[in-house]
């Protein structure tokens, strides 16, 4: 069974800081790795999607890596801002799986101005 | 292009009751997932609808059903209601689905209170 571990439950760092989010998978066998944010309340917003075959994604300021065989992925943020405050979360899927994601509990980040 | 949209917002219900949810997706996806967020248990997926069909289905009692219309709109029900049922439901649509590795797009959620 797929269980996905984030790490740490919550983070707080002060504006401007560089951050490293922290996702792991017990089964290398996935098809993709999918990172969220979640506000409070609100819905899920995709931040970045890795395929198997690659190793790391970039928008803007933020950067994913993904290393299979290691069951692990790193979400990096740069130069925080009180606005990245959120609640992120990483999901896997396998192709066994059928159509389901699962998802780790999520990292709680705040950034203080 | 319009995201996902979900109605109601909230809702707040007795036990006993039933209620039912709607999705509408992203103009073009065919793909509708419904998940279930609590405090205690996170994220846990319901099931997947692509093209009028239950794809998939995850561990949910048969009270918790659904369904997707001809032009991709889903609706969840929940009959029954227990207390536990009280959470944050979450749509989100693709266009093929997660098995083709699509991106999923959410939509803001139904808070349901089962009182």
């Amino acid at each position: 069974k797929q269980e996905v571990t984030q790490i740490p439950a919550a983070l707080s760092v002060p504006e401007g800081e560089n951050l490293v989010l922290n996702c792991s998978f017990t089964d290398s066998a996935i098809y993709n790795l999918q990172w969220f944010r979640q506000d409070p309340g609100k819905g899920l917003t995709s931040l970045l999607l890795i395929q198997s075959s690659q190793r790391e994604q970039t928008s803007g300021r933020l950067n994913a890596s993904l290393d299979k065989s290691s069951g692990r992925s790193t979400l990096y943020i740069a130069a925080s801002q009180p606005g990245d405050s959120a609640t992120y979360l990483c999901a896997v899927y396998r192709e066994t799986s059928g159509s389901r994601l699962t998802f780790g509990e999520g990292t709680q980040l705040t950034v203080n101005p | 292009k319009a995201g996902v949209t979900q109605t109601p917002r909230y809702l707040i219900k007795t036990r006993g009751q039933q209620v039912t949810l709607s999705c509408s997706p992203i103009s073009g996806h065919r793909s509708v997932s419904w998940y279930q967020q609590t405090p205690g248990q996170g994220l846990q997926f319901l099931f997947e609808y692509f093209s009028e069909t239950q794809r998939n289905k995850g561990n949910f009692p048969g009270r918790f059903s659904g369904r997707q219309f001809s032009n991709s709109r889903s609706e969840m029900n929940v009959s029954t209601l227990e207390l536990g049922d009280s959470a944050l439901y979450l749509c989100a649509s693709s266009q093929s689905g997660a098995i083709k590795g699509d991106t999923q797009y959410f939509g803001p959620g139904t808070r349901l209170t089962v009182l």
